[in-house]
């Protein structure tokens, strides 16, 4: 069965860079599928960072593009996300999930179980 | 502000049926799949609808979902005080080429 499991700091100082990883156990990447991270800030609802495809394809919220990258690391049957230039707004609970079907309709089947990350100094 | 519009809330007594709907426009709903989830504080979000009407392994049939033109629909019938959780709903937007949810929506079981 799927698995996925966050990895990373917890805490992030402002104007520093975010990094996160999930683990994938149960699924090879080189069997399709994209990977994708979203988010859940404090009181607010879900927002989709990007997916990246097991060829390396991207695909990233244009609100966070210019600061988002999304790597895929094949031999540790990982991927990742870096956000620079964090701020407050971007304090929040990061989930890493399978994607289907992202660019005609995306279904997320298989979560991780959620990471946590705060912004201060 | 969310792409799709869902209700803030909704609420129903045990046993009973509920609805929640989650309007997009030609660019996301109107065009593409739409997926549900449930999420419950503490926990991962759960798929429970994909492509606008299929249900994963494991789903029960008192969920259910629809679209219509540029609005969606998930349906719970025989409401249980487990159901008491937020629902999202999600799609594609081809003009944002992004990945976009609703904002939520609470269901309480009464």
């Amino acid at each position: 069965q799927v698995q996925l499991q966050e990895s990373g700091p917890g805490l992030v100082k402002p104007s520093e860079t975010l990094s996160l990883t999930c683990a994938v156990s149960g699924y090879s990447f080189s069997s399709g599928y994209y990977w994708g991270w979203i988010r859940q800030t404090p009181g607010k609802g879900l927002e989709w960072i990007g997916s990246i495809y097991h060829s390396g394809n991207t695909y990233y919220n244009p609100s966070l593009k210019r600061r988002v990258t999304i790597s895929l690391d094949t031999s540790k049957n990982q991927f990742s996300l870096k956000l620079n230039s964090v701020t407050a707004a971007d304090a929040a609970l990061y989930y890493c999930a399978r994607v289907g079907n992202l660019v005609v309709g995306p279904f997320f089947d298989h979560w991780g179980q959620g990471t946590l990350v705060t912004v201060s100094s | 502000q969310s792409v799709l519009t869902q209700p803030p809330s909704v609420s129903a007594p045990p046993g009973q049926k509920v609805t929640i709907s989650c309007a997009g426009s030609s660019s996301n709903i109107g065009n593409n799949y739409v997926s549900w989830y449930q999420h419950l504080p503490g926990t991962a979000p759960k798929l429970l609808i994909y492509e606008n009407n299929k249900r994963p392994s494991g789903i029960p049939d008192r969920f259910s979902g629809s679209k219509s033109g540029t609005s969606a629909t998930l349906g719970i019938t025989g409401l249980q005080t487990g159901d008491e959780a937020d629902y999202y709903c999600g799609t594609w937007d081809t003009s944002l080429s992004a990945g976009v949810f609703g904002g939520g929506t609470k269901l309480t079981v009464l």
